[in-house]
C-alpha cells in the first residue's frame, strides 16, 4: 500500500530555516508530491507542488531527488505563525490524495 | 468567492440516526471530495467525485453514502450513525484530478453517541 513516512513532530527557533522531510514508499511514476499545512480547527492549505527538483515560492522550497523517493520542504526563517501539522500526500491521476500522520511544527519564540 | 463551504458546522447525534453533511464549492471546480480526521491523525478519504455524475470509493467508504447532486455540491450521507464515526469531516475541491491541489472547506465536528 502506499504511502508516506514523516517525523511525527519537530521544534524549531523563530528565524531559523527548518526542513522536514517525507518518505513516499511506491510513489507511482505520474504522481506529484504535495505538501499542506494545516492549523487547528482549519483544513488542510496548499502550500507547494513538485514533480522532480526543486521548486520555490513566496512561501517555501521544495526538493526532490532523482529518484522521487523523498521530498524535503524547506521553510526559511519560521515565525511562530508557521506553528502547524505538515503534510506530504502524493496523489495518482484518480485525485485520491493518500495523507500520512503528518509532522507536527513547533516554533518557539 | 467563499470558496468551500460546508454546514452543519457542528452535530451531535445518537448511534442509529442518520444526517446529510453539505458541502458547495464556487470556484467551478470538477472534482469533490470528502475526507474525515481522527484525533491525532492524518486525513482519510471517504470519497470522491472526479467530474459531476461519477463517484468513486477512497480509503474508508464503509458506512457512508455520497451524492454529486451538480458541480457545485457534494453532501456526504451517514445512513446509521456509529460511535466509530465521530470525528471531523472535511470537504475538499479541485480543478482537476492531475495537479492535485486541493482547496478544503472548514470541516464539520461530528459526535455520534
Amino acid at each position: 500500500l502506499a504511502k508516506t513516512t514523516q517525523p511525527i513532530s519537530m521544534d524549531s527557533y523563530e528565524g531559523q530555516e527548518v526542513n522536514i522531510t517525507c518518505s513516499h514508499n511506491n510513489i507511482a511514476t505520474n504522481d506529484y508530491i504535495t505538501w499542506y499545512q494545516q492549523f487547528p480547527s482549519q483544513g488542510p492549505r496548499f502550500i507547494i507542488q513538485g514533480y522532480k527538483t526543486k521548486v520555490t515560492n513566496e512561501v517555501a522550497s521544495l526538493f526532490i531527488p532523482a529518484d522521487r523517493k523523498s521530498s524535503t520542504l524547506s521553510l526559511p526563517r519560521v515565525s511562530l505563525s508557521d506553528t502547524a501539522v505538515y503534510y506530504c500526500p502524493f496523489g495518482n491521476q484518480g485525485g485520491k490524495l493518500i495523507f500520512g500522520q503528518g509532522t507536527e511544527l513547533s516554533v518557539k519564540p | 468567492n467563499a470558496g468551500v463551504t460546508q454546514t452543519p458546522k457542528f452535530q451531535v447525534l445518537k448511534t442509529g440516526q442518520s444526517m446529510t453533511l453539505q458541502c458547495a464549492q464556487d470556484m467551478n471546480h470538477n472534482s469533490m471530495y470528502w475526507y474525515r480526521q481522527d484525533p491525532g491523525m492524518g486525513l482519510r478519504l471517504i470519497y470522491y467525485s472526479a467530474s459531476e455524475g461519477t463517484t468513486d470509493k477512497g480509503e474508508v467508504p464503509n458506512g457512508y453514502n455520497v451524492s454529486r447532486l451538480n458541480k457545485r455540491e457534494f453532501s456526504l450521507r451517514l445512513e446509521s450513525a456509529a460511535p466509530s464515526q465521530t470525528s471531523v469531516y472535511f470537504c475538499a475541491s479541485s480543478e482537476g484530478t492531475v495537479y492535485n491541489e486541493q482547496f478544503f472547506g472548514p470541516g464539520t465536528r461530528l459526535t455520534v453517541l
